[in-house]
């Protein structure tokens, strides 16, 4: 069965830090894809990235960055010099490839909250 | 520009009554999904259909139904609500590119 663990339960930080928010999964499938959703207390689900298990390298998107590493099978988000609108809870996510090739259910994590104090 | 539409996005209710929440696509998603997220806490998968006529249970028990009679309407249902059915219902469906869309939420009181 596939688990997604998101240790941190909540962050909070002063403005223009730099955060970084964890992500361990568990899948017994080579094949499968992660993501990271932000959720602000308007409580839609914003999608941010998409990762395959084919593709370890590292991803930029202005202040965003992540670092996914099978090793360790961690896909780990930070935001660089953090601001007040990127506080929000923060979900890391994982799916399975089905034998058909086509895609499973989302397994979420049980979120991050993070703070962004002015 | 919302792909997936979910209704209404607030809903106070009473005790014991019969509610639909509405969940429709414009995609040609086959895959379908319902999430229930209590205040603050993670999302747990509680319905999911990868076809017309094809619906499952998720991961967590859930009292409500579904049903999926066209590709593109997944609607939940609650024969009887409780104040324990109290939470936010996100829907979502995912296209052959393993993409989710999700929909804004339906958030539910019960009282």
């Amino acid at each position: 069965a596939q688990k997604v663990t998101q240790a941190q339960t909540e962050i909070s930080v002063v403005e223009k830090e730099d955060v970084t928010l964890d992500c361990v999964y568990e899948t017994r499938d080579t094949t499968y894809y992660l993501f990271w959703y932000k959720q602000p207390p308007s409580g839609e689900l914003v999608f941010l990235i998409r990762r395959n298990s084919f593709d370890e390298q590292n991803e930029i998107s202005g202040r965003y960055s992540w670092n996914f590493q099978k090793s360790t099978s961690s896909f780990n988000f930070t935001i660089t010099a953090s601001q007040v609108v990127d506080s929000a809870v923060y979900f890391c996510a994982l799916s399975e490839v089905l034998a058909t090739g086509a895609n499973s259910k989302l397994t979420f994590g049980k979120g991050i909250t993070l703070s962004v104090r002015p | 520009e919302a792909d997936i539409y979910q209704t209404p996005r607030y809903l106070v209710i009473g005790t014991g009554k019969k509610i639909t929440l509405e969940c429709s696509q414009t995609m040609g998603h086959d895959k379908m999904y319902w999430y229930q997220q209590d205040p603050g806490m993670e999302l747990h998968l509680i319905h999911y259909s990868y076809g017309v006529n094809s619906t499952e249970k998720g991961d967590l028990s859930s009292e409500s139904t579904v049903s999926r009679i066209r590709t593109e309407h997944f609607p939940l249902t609650l024969e009887s609500a409780r104040p324990s059915h109290t939470s936010q219902y996100l829907c979502a469906s995912s296209d052959p590119g393993h993409g989710y869309t999700f929909g804004s939420g339906t958030r539910l009181t019960v009282v």
